[in-house]
């Protein structure tokens, strides 16, 4: 089965460019989650869905960023105007069930972005 | 404000040697759970601990969760160079099971 697909994996951009990361959940998963991973601040939770909905965009670190997903099998995370201190590892993650006890959790290979 | 403090930060060993890796909060968890993360790859779990004074066992590696839910350790008998990598607690407040991440673990095992 395919795991949680990401694009691109390698991005270098110049600073004030737009910058759009993709994902592809695992299918069925109906929760799907965006993290950012830096050395500084570690892998911070950004953004997550449930059945496509925005449920907490709290660590969405201001306006520059938005998050949509159209469908069950697709996301985007956009940074418009992106800005060096956003180079980070950018990860997707999606889950199927809520359990009483713990998501079990798939993350994507990563968005490695630079902005220069 | 980091809710899960995890300790030590870098750990170089070498092969043979056993380890042991904490993860400590002030708030209390519904579950948490390890993660180990490789280069260029993304974070992939261990184990889900969820009862308070739980231990479970994966081969050398062996995780605790504190009686009051709020710490973990793992511990890894006998490390490996392929055990080589960063570990990760997370923790997760709510049934609906959102995760809150430690700061990880660099563990590197030399042959």
């Amino acid at each position: 089965d395919a795991g949680v697909i990401q694009s691109p994996r390698h991005e270098v951009t110049e600073m004030g460019q737009e910058v759009t990361l993709r994902c592809k959940p695992i299918s069925g998963h109906d929760y799907l989650f965006w993290y950012r991973q830096t050395m500084m601040r570690g892998l911070e939770l950004l953004i997550y869905f449930n059945n496509n909905v925005p449920i907490d965009d709290s660590g969405m670190p201001e306006d520059r960023f938005s998050a949509k997903m159209p469908n069950a099998s697709f996301s985007t995370l956009k940074i418009q105007p992106s800005e060096p201190r956003d180079s980070a590892v950018y990860f997707c993650a999606s889950s199927f069930v809520v359990w009483r006890s713990g998501n079990t959790i798939y993350f994507g290979e990563g968005s490695w972005l630079t902005v220069v | 404000t980091q809710l899960l403090e995890q300790s030590p930060q870098f750990l170089s060993i070498q092969e043979g040697e056993n380890l042991t890796v904490y993860c400590n909060s002030s708030s209390v968890f519904s579950s948490l759970q390890w993660y180990r993360q490789e280069p260029g790859e993304g974070p992939v779990l261990l184990v889900t601990v969820v009862t308070g004074g739980e231990v479970k066992k994966l081969k050398r590696l062996t995780f605790q969760f504190g009686d009051a839910r709020k710490d973990s350790s793992l511990h890894i008998t006998a490390a490996q160079p392929g055990d080589t990598g960063l570990y990760l607690c997370a923790g997760a407040r709510a049934s609906y099971g959102k995760l809150t991440f430690g700061q990880g673990t660099i563990l590197t095992v030399h042959p």
